[in-house]
């Protein structure tokens, strides 16, 4: 499986863009890089997906380096209910018929007022 | 519109018990997939269904966990003689299609707890 490296947290004053960086380095050409969150108490949220090029939606901007060992996922104007824990993931190499998840640890964003 | 949902939502077992963890999927999704997340960790896949079929249990810790989705629908999760090590939030995830790229939806989880 491609592995993924998050940092175990950060903080983000509200209001101002938070930059959740992750590493990828043995990623696969096919793999597709997913963000997932999970508010406490919650089950885990899509956020954004992507291959090569950079991606965006009402939720985040993805940005994914040009050798792709590296993402970052940008959520542009952090809320309070942005605070949560935001997981990094590659799609699992032989699940083509399952496209099951696998979650590291990922980092915790705490949204500061 | 109506999500994933799960049920019970926390389950307090004694060692031994048999327990089954109930997940309604959204009407429609074909695809559905059974998690569990130990405190402080981040899920682990147990086990994936195509409709009816269970076509990977790779991820079922033990021959105790056993998971049915019998009309291709409702999928329950069974432990039996749960044990402490059971003890973690359990999450159900539905997804519309096969397709290999598409989202996953979870449920709100049913924590257990095994006293």
């Amino acid at each position: 499986d491609a592995k993924t490296t998050q940092p175990p947290s950060m903080d983000c004053a509200e209001g101002r863009a938070a930059n959740l960086p992750c590493n990828h380095s043995t990623i696969s050409g096919n793999e597709y890089v997913y963000w997932y969150r999970q508010i406490h108490s919650q089950g885990p949220q899509y956020i954004i997906h992507g291959l090569k090029n950079n991606e965006t939606n009402e939720m985040a901007s993805l940005i994914i380096t040009e050798d792709r060992k590296s993402s970052t996922l940008i959520l542009p104007h952090a809320t309070l209910r942005d605070t949560a824990v935001y997981y990094c993931i590659v799609r699992a190499p032989g699940s083509s018929n399952t496209g099951k998840l696998i979650f590291g640890q990922g980092t915790t964003l705490q949204v500061k007022p | 519109g109506a999500g994933v949902s799960q049920s019970p939502r926390y389950k307090v077992a004694k060692r031994g018990q048999d327990v089954a963890l109930r997940c309604d999927p959204i009407s429609g999704h074909v695809s559905l997939f059974w998690y569990q997340q130990a405190l402080g960790q981040g899920p682990e896949f147990l086990t994936y269904f195509q409709n009816e079929a269970q076509l990977d249990k790779s991820g079922l810790p033990s021959d105790r966990f056993f998971a049915e989705r019998p009309e291709g629908s409702v999928s329950t999760l069974k432990i039996q003689r749960t044990q402490q090590e059971d003890s973690a939030v359990y999450l159900c995830a539905s997804r519309i299609e096969v397709g290999k790229y598409n989202e996953q939806f979870f449920g709100p989880g049913t924590r257990l707890t095994v006293l």
